[in-house]
């Protein structure tokens, strides 16, 4: 079946624009996840949907940074007055129920700022 | 705080050797772990994960360790192939779901 896709898949803009990043989940998972992985580093965790509840956004490294998750399927992480070093790949995953569930990974958007 | 980390940031093999990758973890309290291959370019791939009641899961030619009393997880590849070539991370699922990813290692293997 069709795993987690993302869009769009490479993203360059000039500090200080805002730029919409697209997660669309695997159908039926109810928990979806952001991360940022910096140039060879490993992925810190930004934000987290489960269901209904509250969004865990204990990740999300200041204000600029914010994400909707809209009918609990699809999600966009928003990022507002760029800055060059929000410079990474944002990934995004699902899991069929939340916590202790195998978190599947889309491909990731390579944002580059300028 | 808590963090997963791994010992060796490179590691390269022979083709057709075994490769190990290990991981230390700090939270005693985790009770699932979880081991990524990423290639170039690509998100995370599961591989094989691990619930902390045991010690060792198999899958297809990758075996899993879990040694709670040392807070260490491998990842043991049977017969190393060049498409293993990536970088592996561990990951560890704390209480609020979160995964908390270590650094990495990246395995190169030689033909």
């Amino acid at each position: 079946g069709a795993g987690v896709s993302q869009s769009p898949s490479n993203k360059v803009t000039e500090k200080g624009k805002d730029v919409e990043l697209r997660c669309d989940p695997i159908s039926g998972h109810t928990a979806l996840y952001w991360y940022r992985q910096s140039l060879g580093q490993g992925l810190e965790f930004l934000i987290y949907f489960q269901g209904n509840s509250a969004p865990d956004k204990s990740g999300l490294p200041s204000d600029r940074f914010s994400a909707e998750r809209t009918g609990g399927s699809v999600s966009t992480l928003t990022i507002q007055r760029t800055q060059q070093e929000d410079s990474a790949v944002y990934l995004c995953a699902s899991s069929e129920q939340g916590a202790s569930e195998t978190q599947y990974f889309g491909p990731g958007t390579r944002l580059l700022v300028l | 705080g808590e963090s997963v980390g791994l010992h060796l940031p490179t590691l390269s093999v022979q083709e057709g050797d075994n490769s190990i990758i290990n991981c230390a973890y700090s939270n005693s309290a985790s009770d699932y772990f979880i081991w990524y291959k990423q290639e170039s370019g690509k998100g995370p791939q599961f591989i094989i994960d691990i619930r902390s009641n045991m010690d060792k899961r198999q899958g297809q030619r990758v075996t899993v360790l879990l040694n709670k009393t040392v807070k260490h997880l491998s990842l043991q590849i049977a017969a190393t192939q060049p498409g293993d070539s990536a970088v592996y991370f561990c990951a560890e699922v704390n209480q609020g779901g979160k995964l908390i990813f270590g650094q990495g290692t990246e395995l190169s293997v030689k033909p």
